[in-house]
């Protein structure tokens, strides 16, 4: 399973974009990439997930380059509630699945 | 509520003694995951099973723990003679095939 590598922690400002990069440099031709949410005592809730180029959804979009050996998950016009652990995954979607999850990235939104 | 229901939410127990943890999956979930996670870390894998089959275990997984999934639905997780190391969260994820993880609120385990 490819590793992957995130910044440790973020800041950011409510009202602002919030842009977090994870690289995934050995990621497999038939891994996707997805990302994860982790609010303090609570699971991990599902974000978004791609294979290549561009995905958006109600909540964030995810980039990704052509030699798929990053991502970046972008948050738009993040609120406070935004302020959470953010977890990038890659793996295949068929077959066993198991969820390989590194330390994340702490995201802290202030007023 | 992702509808992976958990219980108990917390349990503390003392050193040694059994502890037994469920997982209750949404219903056309075949496959189902435990998770342990330490303050400051991600979720770490412990085990996994499709409908009832156990296929997968991680090296993690101490012979003081076992878990079951009896008929494909609902799963028990269970560490014998608990020690201080144990205290985690434990985690429980389901999903249908080639979809996403629905993860529980999890079992907070205090051992003292």
């Amino acid at each position: 399973l490819a590793k992957t590598t995130q910044p440790i922690s973020m800041d950011s400002y409510e009202g602002q974009e919030v842009n977090i990069t994870c690289s995934h440099n050995n990621i497999a031709t038939n891994d996707y990439i997805t990302w994860y949410q982790q609010f303090p005592s609570q699971g991990p809730r599902f974000i978004i997930q791609g294979y290549k180029t561009k995905v958006t959804n109600e909540v964030a979009s995810l980039f990704i380059p052509a030699d798929r050996k990053s991502s970046t998950l972008s948050l738009p016009r993040v609120s406070l509630s935004d302020t959470a652990v953010y977890y990038c995954l890659v793996g295949a979607i068929t077959g066993f699945q198991k969820l390989v999850f590194g330390t994340g990235t702490r995201l802290l939104v202030s007023p | 509520d992702t509808g992976v229901s958990q219980d108990p939410r917390h349990k503390i127990t003392k050193r040694g003694q059994n502890v037994t943890f469920r997982c209750d999956p949404i219903s056309e979930h075949n496959r189902l995951y435990w998770y342990r996670q330490t303050l400051g870390q991600g979720p770490e894998f412990l085990t996994y099973f499709q409908n009832e089959a156990q296929l997968e275990k991680s090296r993690l997984l101490s012979d003081r723990f076992s878990a079951e999934r009896p008929k494909g639905s609902f799963s028990t997780l269970e560490i014998q003679r608990t020690e201080q190391g144990d205290s985690a969260m434990y985690l429980c994820a389901t999903r249908r095939s080639n979809t996403e993880a629905f993860f529980g609120q999890g079992t907070r385990l205090t051992v003292v």
